[in-house]
């Protein structure tokens, strides 16, 4: 079982909100990521939790905020958002962290508009 | 540094034609290589990865993915074409992080 499950599918939110985005995995994986995809756009790395550690974080505003709560969930906590940061967010797993020598697992994304 | 090219933004090919979509990279080290699939408003598929050994590698759905060192190249190819091979396609290299190339986006028509 390669499954790596993202809800909600969709949100729409305002800039004054806070959502979360929560993701899970039962892969026994120990490194779990999320990305941002825009349209017709690769994803781009946002974040790396290895053993429920922030690892890498690549200068995602402050107005993102990760949590990993257990090795098998991920949330992503979005306050104050702008209309930019509308994409599809993507959640990945892998077995552990290599530095990208790794195969790592997606789920099929949650769908943000920011109004 | 590294980098992923893929030079081909589109492709369009006839159902039961053969494809090929290419792929180079650039890193100064033997790099992890992936191919994944993305169905419109979907996440990413892996079809299949080279780390080493054979440089023919098989994957799902009945593609395959040549490595070859001396042209940097990674290039993906499936013999015969089914309308639902429809999506876009990244090359990715594994090197300190996972980076995608920009995408082919794969057309099938009847």
């Amino acid at each position: 079982d390669t499954e790596v499950t993202q809800t909600p599918k969709h949100l729409v939110m305002g800039m004054t909100n806070k959502k979360s985005l929560k993701c899970e995995q039962h892969m026994g994986h120990r490194a779990m990521y999320w990305y941002k995809q825009k349209a017709k756009k690769p994803p781009e790395l946002m974040f790396v939790y290895s053993y429920e550690k922030l690892s890498i974080n690549e200068s995602v505003p402050s107005r993102f905020s990760p949590e990993c709560p257990n090795s098998s969930l991920l949330n992503l906590h979005l306050h104050a958002l702008q209309p930019e940061d509308s994409a599809l967010y993507l959640c990945a797993s892998s077995q552990a962290w290599t530095s990208g020598y790794e195969t790592q697992y997606f789920g099929p994304g949650t769908r943000l508009l920011v109004l | 540094a590294q980098s992923v090219t893929q030079p081909d933004i589109h492709i369009t090919v006839s159902e039961g034609a053969s494809l090929e979509l290419r792929c180079n990279y650039s890193y100064g080290a033997t790099p992890y290589l992936f191919w994944y699939v993305q169905s419109p408003g979907q996440g990413l598929q892996l079809l299949l990865k080279y780390f080493s050994g054979d440089t023919l590698v098989q994957g799902i759905k009945g593609f395959e993915a040549e490595f070859k060192r001396s042209q940097s190249s990674f290039n993906l190819r499936k013999p015969s074409v089914h309308w639902s091979d429809a999506a876009e396609y990244f090359c990715a290299v594994g090197a300190n992080n996972l980076f995608f190339g920009t995408g082919t986006r794969l057309t099938v028509i009847p």
